[in-house]
């Protein structure tokens, strides 16, 4: 069964600070990953998108990575902003399933001043 | 930007009831879907549509049903509504053509079943 795992669940941080946002999936054959940020109260919004021959993407002070290999991905969030706290989801979209994905949980991360 | 509309952001019923949930998008986009989103749970797909009239179930369909009249219109039915269907309800949209194409998501509505 295809899955999509995220950790950790929630993380707190102070403004200013780096963190990484981890995900890790089961699904195949593989297509594309992407990372989608969802603020409180809104739908999710598309970050980064990254094929299988892409290890690494950049949206501003945010930077994915891919290792196809080992089926990991992560999203790093640098000099932090209390307007990055939100909800990070990650997913996986497998080849030939037309419009399935296959969503994790997401990660709740707060930016404290 | 492309913008996807949902009609209530915030709605309460009654058990029994017949449910209607409405989704408009302004960008001719031929795919949109219907999500229902819960703690832990992440994103469930119920139904999508890529065309006028044309349906697909998703993964948890049980209970809903769905009408695509218009290109921009996408509707979500709960014919009975129970008290498990308390739940965020999220719709999209997607140009049909590029795998890779991101779905655009509207703000969701909170349906609570009492």
């Amino acid at each position: 069964k295809n899955q999509v795992e995220q950790s950790p669940q929630s993380l707190i941080i102070l403004e200013g600070k780096n963190c990484t946002l981890q995900c890790n999936y089961t699904v195949s054959p593989f297509s594309n990953l992407r990372w989608y940020k969802q603020d409180t109260g809104r739908g999710p919004v598309s970050l980064t998108i990254m094929t299988f021959s892409e290890n690494t993407k950049s949206n501003g002070r945010y930077t994915a990575t891919l290792d196809a290999d080992t089926k990991q991905s992560s999203l790093h969030i640098t000099a932090s902003q209390l307007s990055d706290s939100a909800s990070y989801i990650c997913v996986v979209s497998a080849q030939n399933a037309g419009n399935m994905l296959t969503f994790g949980g997401g990660t709740r991360l707060m930016v404290k001043p | 930007d492309v913008k996807v509309t949902q009609s209530s952001r915030y709605l309460v019923k009654r058990t029994g009831e017949k449910v209607f949930l409405e989704c408009v998008q302004d960008m001719d986009h031929e795919n949109m879907f219907w999500y229902r989103q819960d703690p832990g749970l992440g994103l469930r797909l119920i139904y999508f549509s890529y065309d006028v009239k044309m349906k697909e179930k998703g993964d948890i369909p049980e209970g809903y049903s769905v009408s695509r009249e218009k290109k921009e219109r996408f509707s979500l039915i709960l014919e009975s509504a129970s008290t498990n269907q308390t739940s965020m309800y999220l719709c999209a949209s997607k140009v049909f053509s590029g795998v890779n194409q991101p779905q655009h998501f509207g703000d969701g509505t909170r349906l609570s079943i009492l």
